[in-house]
């Protein structure tokens, strides 16, 4: 059973455009929801995490939007570049002190000249 | 920095050999975890280990097993591989008392099964 559902799929964007990736989640005792960002032939690395107490949190181009009533997040991605192309991952932790991740199923980005 | 790694990129085993993957940390974590990673089913989680010599399945635990002797290693082992265990592997770990929840991935390996 999916408890963290990532939408689109597949993502095209123009360079300089902003790129927007959406997760939601059913369970509410989720307390950290990290973004990890993949390249083709590497593992997973963390991108931005925020926690339910914030709404909005932004880190250079980055920016994760959190709806705690409507059990959803996003990842914004400003002035988008080649660069970024790759697959981006949300996540949810289950309580503090769960070690395990449940990530989404992925959004591939191209972001095109 | 965290360095993850894990002992092969590819592999290629045939149907019904035994499988070892090797992950080794080098941070002094407590938690360590693999994952498979198939196309449109994003991350599963196999097996974690938040001690030596502990385990807990985690989705996905049917057809593997782990193991943790040591506080760096944890190995992921396919008794009897088949075809449906082609995939890529990811290994992680993580320190929830040095740096909080953030997981730090090793480069994967890609597992054939013919």
């Amino acid at each position: 059973q999916q408890q963290v559902k990532q939408s689109p799929q597949s993502l095209i964007v123009q360079k300089g455009g902003i790129s927007i990736i959406n997760c939601a989640y059913e369970n509410t005792a989720f307390d950290y929801f990290p973004w990890y960002q993949q390249f083709p032939g590497k593992g997973p690395a963390l991108l931005i995490a925020i926690r339910p107490d914030v709404s909005e949190k932004k880190e250079g181009r980055f920016t994760i939007s959190f709806n705690k009533s409507a059990k959803q997040f996003s990842l914004h991605i400003m002035d988008s570049q080649p660069g970024d192309s790759a697959t981006y991952f949300c996540a949810a932790r289950g309580r503090a002190g769960s070690y395990q991740l449940t990530f989404g199923k992925g959004t591939k980005l191209s972001v095109i000249p | 920095d965290v360095k993850v790694t894990q002992s092969s990129r590819y592999l290629v085993k045939r149907t019904g050999e035994k499988v070892f993957l090797e992950c080794v940390q080098d941070m002094d974590h407590e938690n360590m975890f693999w994952y498979r990673q198939d196309p449109g089913l994003g991350l599963r989680l196999i097996y974690f280990s938040y001690d030596v010599k502990m385990k807990e399945k985690g989705d996905i635990p049917e057809g593997y097993s782990v193991s943790r002797e040591k506080k760096e290693r944890f190995s992921l082992i396919l008794e009897s591989a088949s075809t449906n265990q082609t995939s890529m592997y990811l290994c992680a770990s993580s320190s929830e008392a040095r740096r909080g929840p953030e997981q730090y991935f090793g480069p994967g390996t890609r597992l054939t099964v013919t």
